[in-house]
């Protein structure tokens, strides 16, 4: 089972085309971070959220954190083929010391066409 | 300001070798956490080190492999008696603290070592 349900896990869509990516769990986290990951290199992050209900803008890729901290969204606008990549949810669950432990979604593998 | 670094970036060995996996945080970080890719899965925390002590290692196999994260030099993950089942990238991410104002500190991803075991 997985803690994070991350959907869709592939999205193939035209250059101009709005997106969102989903992410879901029944449980509370701490923080949520979104992260894209180009083939053969390392996860690079995309924003951080903190609290429930936050809303933050990067150029044409906004971001939310639900009100009660379970589940988080990434929509992109006018998508354009250098967006094309594996984004990544990856959350802190709250309570306990497990400061450190980074839980990630399965990813969703975004491919715009021009 | 260099990134996290990992090296080596493609590693080869045939089973029952050892496999040394380095990675060498930010500058001005000392918090160490280790991941694995697995082919067709996500990421899955391994082990979390800060400086000569390991802080949360629920997520490393309870044999053949161990994390450490000396003093002086990088933090080195060694799995003994490799198996075709450890093939995988594994990533190493730093932090500057562990937490910071309540919540997780942001950890920056090095480019990954590449397993291979033949």
């Amino acid at each position: 089972t997985q803690l994070l349900e991350q959907s869709p896990q592939f999205l193939s869509i035209q250059e101009g085309e709005n997106l969102t990516v989903y992410c879901n769990s029944s449980s509370v986290f701490s923080s949520l971070q979104w992260y894209r990951q180009e083939p053969g290199e390392g996860p690079v992050l995309l924003v951080t959220v903190v609290t429930g209900g936050e809303v933050k803008k990067l150029k044409r890729l906004t971001f939310q954190f639900g009100d009660a901290r379970k589940d988080s969204s990434l929509h992109i606008t006018a998508a354009q083929p250098g967006d094309t990549g594996l984004y990544l949810c990856a959350g802190v669950r709250a309570g306990g010391t497990s400061y450190g432990k980074l839980t990630f979604g399965q990813g969703t593998i975004l491919t715009v066409h021009p | 300001n260099a990134g996290v670094m990992q090296n080596p970036r493609h590693l080869v060995r045939r089973r029952g070798q050892e496999a040394r996996l380095r990675c060498s945080p930010m500058k001005g970080h000392s918090h160490v956490y280790w991941y694995r890719q697995l082919p067709e899965e996500g990421l899955k925390f391994m082990v979390y080190l800060q400086k000569e002590n390991i802080i949360d290692e629920s997520g490393m196999p309870k044999e053949r492999f161990s994390a450490e994260f000396p003093k002086e030099g990088p933090s080195i993950l060694r799995i003994q008696q490799v198996v075709r089942g450890d093939s995988a990238a594994y990533f190493c991410a730093s932090s500057p603290s562990g937490v910071w104002r309540g919540h997780t500190d942001t950890q920056y991803f090095g480019p990954g070592t590449r397993l291979t075991v033949l």
